[in-house]
């Protein structure tokens, strides 16, 4: 079983829906990233959160400790939302990565 | 600020052929890690350097070698490159502490 699991694999939506992507963790974290991928390969970090709700725009990450679980929400979905989103754990150095989630926002 | 630079973008090389890929970061940052992302697999951590001269094996070591040349600079040689190390190879760096990760644009490898 991978260190961290991700839900959905893929995701399509149509534009302004609200999309849910989720994160399992499975060991001892000191924070949790939500990292993005846009065709084209670069990746940007969105959030680092090791407590509670962090939001930034249509952004919105949360994470409970106690259950291992962290969401990423965007509100109001775009096309240019289209991406990979992916999740990484932060145990003493290293960081560890789910498999990423594909979300596709159809006009 | 350039943030983290990787070179090259895209690199072709035949079996057994050997390459380094360069990495280097103008942020400060202590740690350095090399990853490898594949189709279904996510990145995987290859090597990471947590401060000037350590370095450390990560999951998938095989078959690389790495060099903390100073703070700045974090190498990854493929001394006889084999078709499955063809990947796309990020190189990333943070500083200590609860801090977010930078990344580099990565590398397109195809071993042929």
């Amino acid at each position: 079983k991978n260190e961290v699991e991700q839900s959905p694999q893929n995701l399509t939506a149509q534009e302004g829906e609200f999309i849910t992507i989720n994160c399992s963790y499975s060991v001892g974290i000191s924070a949790l990233h939500w990292l993005q991928q846009h065709p084209g390969g670069g990746i940007v970090s969105l959030f680092m959160l090791s407590s509670g709700k962090k939001k930034h725009g249509r952004l919105i990450a949360t994470i409970n400790i106690q259950e291992k679980h962290s969401s990423l929400h965007i509100t109001a979905s775009h096309p240019r939302d289209s991406a990979v989103y992916i999740c990484a754990v932060l145990a003493g150095n290293k960081l560890t990565f789910g498999g990423g989630t594909r979300v596709l926002v159809k006009p | 600020n350039a943030g983290v630079t990787q070179t090259p973008k895209f690199q072709v090389l035949k079996t057994g052929q050997s390459m380094t890929l360069q990495c280097a970061q103008d942020m400060n940052h202590n740690s350095m890690y090399w990853y490898r992302q594949d189709p279904g697999m996510g990145l995987r951590l290859i090597y990471y350097s947590a401060s000037e001269g350590t370095t450390d094996k990560g999951e998938v070591p095989n078959g690389y070698n790495v060099s903390r040349l100073n703070k700045r600079e974090f190498s990854l040689r493929l001394e006889s490159a084999a078709p499955s190390q063809t990947s796309v190879y990020f190189c990333a760096s943070r500083q200590l502490g609860n801090t977010e990760a930078f990344f580099g644009q990565g590398t397109r490898l195809t071993v042929v």
